[in-house]
């Protein structure tokens, strides 16, 4: 079965400030994919970045990157230069094998003028 | 279509009335997902479909909940006898299957359900 740890339920970052969102997963298949996804207040959710198992670098998507760390089992989230449009819920999620898409439970993200 | 559409976008209905959610994923997207999310809350898992087949329906939280996919495309979900607990807003997502995992899940807007 696979899991996605979130610890922090909620951040407060200074704007132009970078942040890290820490999520940790557990899974027993050899090939799995990392996602991360943005929910602002209207609701949607939007896709940010992905990270393959087998990827041997860091992804990367503008100011979003990656810090993929495979034998501690983390994925964690790195925004850069933080703007006040980052405030949002941020969602870390996996799947592997034929498995569904596992979600972790989120954390709220506050960007300080 | 471009993106997965759900209908209706909102809804309210009156408790223990039956209410039915569709939705639309993208064309070839063999996964399918219902999500259900309270105000400032995570997802909820709810059911998962693979074509036509529910390998993962855990997250049902009780028999009123029942989802069914047909012809490998659109999804209805149905709430018989609605409670007031059940208002919240229900995500359906889809993504295609590869064998080193599924590609991302691609949301749509959501259904917001009202009981009232």
């Amino acid at each position: 079965a696979q899991k996605i740890t979130q610890t922090q339920p909620g951040m407060f970052v200074q704007e132009k400030e970078a942040v890290t969102l820490d999520c940790t997963y557990d899974t027993s298949d050899p090939s799995y994919g990392l996602f991360w996804y943005k929910q602002p207040s209207s609701g949607e959710m939007i896709f940010l970045i992905y990270q393959g198992s087998y990827d041997q670098q860091n992804a990367t998507e503008g100011r979003y990157s990656l810090n993929f760390q495979k034998a501690r089992k983390s994925a964690n989230l790195v925004i850069s230069a933080s703007q006040l449009g980052d405030s949002a819920m941020y969602f870390c999620a996996m799947t592997g094998g034929y498995q569904k898409v596992t979600f972790g439970t989120g954390t709220k993200l506050q960007v300080i003028p | 279509g471009a993106g997965v559409s759900q209908s209706p976008s909102n809804k309210v209905t009156e408790k223990g009335k039956d209410v039915e959610l569709r939705c639309d994923p993208i064309s070839g997207h063999t996964a399918l997902y219902w999500y259900r999310q309270s105000l400032g809350q995570g997802l909820e898992f709810l059911i998962y479909f693979q074509g036509n087949s529910a390998p993962d329906k855990s997250g049902l939280p009780s028999d009123r909940f029942s989802a069914e996919r047909t012809g490998g495309s659109v999804s209805t979900l149905t709430i018989q006898r609605t409670q007031q607990e059940d208002s919240a807003v229900y995500l359906c997502a889809s993504s295609l299957v590869l064998g080193q995992g599924n590609t991302e899940a691609f949301f749509g807007q959501g259904t917001r359900l009202t009981v009232v």
